[in-house]
């Protein structure tokens, strides 16, 4: 069973303009964690934001924040200010308990920034 | 502090054929993993070394092998290739004790079997 969906699978937003990325997961175990990884046609996964199932704040990394509902299984990324730059494929992914280092990565979602 | 590395960029390999990937970890790190990425999809869990033994693996078959060397630096061995074995082959290094668990990625290793 797919442990990450992630719905959308491209978005267009303008430059400027703040964009919501979709991520629902499934998972049985009190303790783990998301994160967000962006992936620019090079091919590199860049790091961007990380939410543990105890933390009792959303995060939040500069123009990127998570909007945390642990209740509904859903993290969805914000990216506030789009820039030209964030045009790239991101995707959501989950660690569950204490199995350090072993992602299990949704479908992604591809993003393109409009001027 | 150097960032992940991999080897080499691209390679070209027919079916049947076997093929060594290489990945440097970022410094201090002693743990790492291997991603596939299909074209158009998330990476998937290959499996994990740590202190150089394996650390859990995904769903993969055992002709995918890895190795981890005492600096760290790992290997990824898929014998017998597969015209679906096509893909992004990412290495990923973390430290341990971190609550983050924050994973540095390689740039990758596209591999096309033909």
């Amino acid at each position: 069973a797919q442990k990450i969906t992630q719905t959308q699978p491209g978005m267009f937003v303008q430059e400027k303009e703040a964009v919501t990325l979709d991520c629902t997961y499934d998972t049985s175990d009190p303790s783990y964690g998301l994160f967000w990884y962006k992936q620019p046609s090079s091919g590199e996964m860049i790091f961007l934001i990380y939410q543990g199932s105890y933390d009792q704040q959303n995060a939040t990394e500069g123009r990127y924040s998570l909007n945390f509902q642990k209740a509904r299984k859903s993290a969805n990324l914000v990216i506030s200010a789009s820039q030209l730059g964030d045009s790239a494929m991101y995707f959501c992914a989950m660690r569950e308990g204490a199995s350090w280092g072993k992602l299990q990565f949704g479908a992604g979602t591809q993003v393109v920034v409009t001027p | 502090e150097t960032g992940v590395t991999q080897s080499p960029t691209h390679l070209i390999k027919t079916r049947g054929q076997q093929v060594t990937l290489r990945c440097s970890s970022q410094s201090g790190h002693n743990t790492v993993s291997w991603y596939q990425q299909a074209l158009g999809q998330g990476p998937q869990f290959i499996f994990q070394y740590y202190r150089e033994e394996e650390n859990g693996r995904g769903n993969f078959p055992p002709r995918f092998s890895g190795l981890q060397f005492p600096n760290y630096s790992s290997e990824l061995n898929v014998n017998a290739l597969e015209l679906d074995d096509s893909a992004l082959y990412l290495c990923a290094s973390s430290g341990e004790g971190t609550q983050k668990d924050e994973q540095y990625f390689g740039p990758g290793t596209r591999l096309t079997v033909t």
